[in-house]
């Protein structure tokens, strides 16, 4: 049973255009989300997070969006770049110690 | 800082021998974890420890599958015997602390069971 949802396995976008990359989750408890990206041949690395406190995070052309009550976030690539290209892995946990529950991740192709 | 060092890159057995994944975490860092990447369940964790010690192995699949940390720089993933089943990426990585912190990932191996 997944509780970390991306119903998306890939997603195409036009450079220059907005990326936006879904995930949904179902344990009410989870309290902080994160995203990381992966190259292929590649481990995952961070690139950003947020608080349940917050409803956006944003960290230059990356921006996050939590939506609580619907159990959604999504992150905001823009504008979206080649290099851009990569599988994005959403991820969350409940407390301050708690393990990590990683996504399945959408694969992003950002079209020259 | 060379970052977390996962050994072998690729690794390709026949079914039912031993496999022995390694890795040496960031220096350092308390926590580390075991994730296996597949096409079909993503990223799942199968183990991590804090301070060398396990703290959640309910990732493992089977008895077949055991990590070790004998100390704060190296761990192993032991799978034995191996089956076609256990093919997939493993990626190893750690972190300041457990929870929030950021986790660093190594490059991964590559397991293929034939």
């Amino acid at each position: 049973d997944q509780q970390v949802k991306q119903n998306s396995p890939s997603l195409s976008v036009q450079e220059g255009r907005i990326s936006i990359l879904n995930c949904d989750y179902t344990n009410s408890m989870f309290d902080y989300f994160l995203w990381y990206k992966k190259y292929p041949a590649e481990g995952p690395t961070f690139l950003i997070s947020i608080s349940s406190i917050k409803d956006k995070n944003e960290d230059g052309r990356f921006t996050v969006f939590l939506n609580k009550s619907a159990k959604h976030l999504s992150l905001h690539i823009v504008p979206s770049q080649p290099g851009d290209s990569a599988v994005y892995f959403c991820a969350a946990l409940r407390g301050s110690y708690d393990k990590v529950i990683f996504g399945p991740g959408t694969s992003l192709s950002v079209i020259p | 800082d060379a970052g977390v060092i996962q050994s072998p890159r690729h690794e390709v057995t026949e079914m039912g021998q031993e496999v022995t994944l390694r890795c040496k975490p960031i220096s350092g860092h308390n926590s580390l974890f075991w994730y296996r990447q597949t096409m079909m369940r993503g990223l799942e964790l199968l183990i991590y420890f804090n301070n060398n010690v396990p703290i959640d192995d309910s990732g493992m699949p089977e008895d077949r599958f055991s990590a070790k940390m004998p100390n704060a720089s190296f761990s192993t993933l032991k799978i034995q015997p191996s089956e076609p089943r256990d093919s997939a990426v493993y990626f190893c990585a750690s972190s300041l602390i457990l929870g929030r912190a950021e986790a660093f990932f190594g490059q991964g191996t590559r397991l293929t069971v034939v």
